[in-house]
């Protein structure tokens, strides 16, 4: 079975701050996947990166990384300089080999940013 | 862009009443699925269509039925609603198969169960 589990449950930060979310999945399939969806209070989810099982290069896009290690089973997400705009719901999900594209999501962590 | 688009956003309901939650995509998706969001529980599964004609069980399919009726379109019906399916009902679609492709969601659907 396949489980997703963030351990933070909120975060709190003031803006400008850098802040990281933690993700740490179980799978026994060796393919693979790993997304972050966003939830904004407006309540949608938003696709935010995709990454699979044989690339572990870290990913960079604007304020937001992602830092993958297969060897902890960790895929953590980490904004730089918050934003008011990034408070929201972050989820991480997996889908593996056996799954076909069916998500496991994780709890969710509730990121506030205070200006 | 409508994307995934969902109706009702909101409904409540009393006890043994049934309801059917619509969906549709415009994406030209072949695989949509239906999500139940509860507090503290992240997203869980209820049913997916891989293809137009399947539909399968997802992780808490009990109380649930589902309808591809074309590859537009994925509805999901209460047949008796109980107050433990007061939840938060998203629908997604994603391209064709695969574990890689990521899920398009909608606005989401609030039901509250009285």
């Amino acid at each position: 079975a396949q489980k997703v589990t963030q351990a933070q449950t909120e975060i709190s930060v003031v803006e400008k701050e850098d802040v990281t979310l933690d993700c740490v999945y179980e799978t026994r399939d060796t393919t693979y996947y790993l997304f972050w969806y966003k939830q904004p209070p407006s309540g949608e989810l938003v696709f935010l990166i995709r990454r699979n099982s044989f690339d572990e290069q870290n990913e960079i896009s604007g304020r937001y990384s992602w830092n993958f290690q297969k060897s902890t089973s960790s895929f953590n997400f980490t904004i730089t300089a918050s934003q008011v705009v990034d408070s929201a719901v972050y989820f991480c999900a997996l889908s593996g080999g056996t799954s076909y594209g069916k998500l496991t999501f994780g709890q969710g962590t509730i990121l506030t940013v205070h200006p | 862009n409508a994307g995934v688009t969902q109706t009702p956003k909101f409904q409540v309901l009393k006890t043994g009443q049934s309801m059917t939650l619509q969906c549709a995509q415009d994406m030209n998706h072949n695989s949509m699925y239906w999500y139940r969001q509860d507090p503290g529980m992240g997203l869980r599964l209820i049913y997916y269509s891989a293809s137009e004609g399947t539909t399968d069980k997802g992780e808490v399919p009990n109380g649930y039925n589902v309808s591809r009726l074309n590859k537009r379109e994925f509805s999901l019906r209460l047949e008796s609603a109980a107050p433990s399916q007061t939840s938060v009902y998203f629908c997604a679609s994603s391209e064709a198969g695969g574990l890689n492709q990521p899920q398009h969601f909608g606005d989401g659907t609030r039901l509250s169960i009285l």
